[in-house]
């Protein structure tokens, strides 16, 4: 089955500064990438998609990155915010034909004041 | 901003009981999923739907659960029998495509089956 990780369950990070995760895949690449924001009692909402043949996506104050090498995703925020605290989920198709998501369980942003 | 609707937000069964959840998708998407997230765990799928069947569904998915897009607007997901197992956050979604399209979530309808 096609796994995802996110190894870092939390991550804590002074206000301004950049927060990096990491989202992990096993087997063949995905086509694509998909990235959600998670706030406590919510759904998950869309931030961003990256596909297997783009190395780099941004959207304001988010980037992802793609290396189908480590079969890595990494997704930044720059100029990070307290309100930029919530869980991000990555999240990939679950396999050839599918349109279903895997989500990783997510890693958990706290950014300090 | 159309957003996808759920009712009710809680839901609390007692094991054995049925129940269905209500989703109201955004009105010009085609696609509409069910995924539950049992609490501290994973998203996890439980079925897509699309011209009126189903499309894909996973192993939780089985013979108790049920959708049903009764009339234009809404897509239900019946359980039949609870279990205390079921107890989850269940969450609707929505998109206008497959694959590169993004899901659109409601804010969920947390399940405790007592």
């Amino acid at each position: 089955s096609q796994k995802i990780e996110q190894n870092s369950e939390a991550l804590n990070i002074q206000e301004g500064k950049t927060a990096t995760l990491t989202c992990n895949y096993t087997n063949y690449s995905p086509a694509y990438l998909q990235w959600y924001r998670q706030d406590p009692g919510r759904g998950p909402v869309f931030l961003l998609l990256i596909r297997e043949n783009e190395k780099e996506k941004r959207k304001e104050r988010l980037k992802v990155t793609f290396d189908t090498t480590l079969k890595q995703s990494l997704f930044h925020i720059t100029a990070s915010q307290p309100a930029d605290s919530a869980t991000y989920l990555c999240a990939r198709s679950a396999g050839a034909g599918s349109y279903q998501l895997t989500f990783g369980k997510g890693t958990k942003l706290s950014v300090i004041p | 901003e159309p957003e996808v609707t759920q009712t009710p937000s809680h839901q609390v069964t007692q094991m054995g009981q049925e129940v269905i959840l209500r989703c109201v998708p955004i009105s010009n998407h085609l696609y509409f999923y069910w995924y539950r997230q049992i609490l501290g765990q994973k998203v996890e799928f439980l079925v897509s739907f699309y011209n009126n069947e189903i499309s894909e569904k996973s192993e939780i998915f089985d013979d108790q659960f049920s959708v049903e897009r009764p009339d234009g607007s809404n897509f239900t997901l019946k359980i039949r029998s609870t279990k205390l197992e079921d107890s989850a956050m269940y969450f609707c979604a929505s998109s206008s495509g497959t694959g590169l399209s993004p899901l659109h979530f409601g804010n969920g309808t947390r399940l405790t089956v007592t």
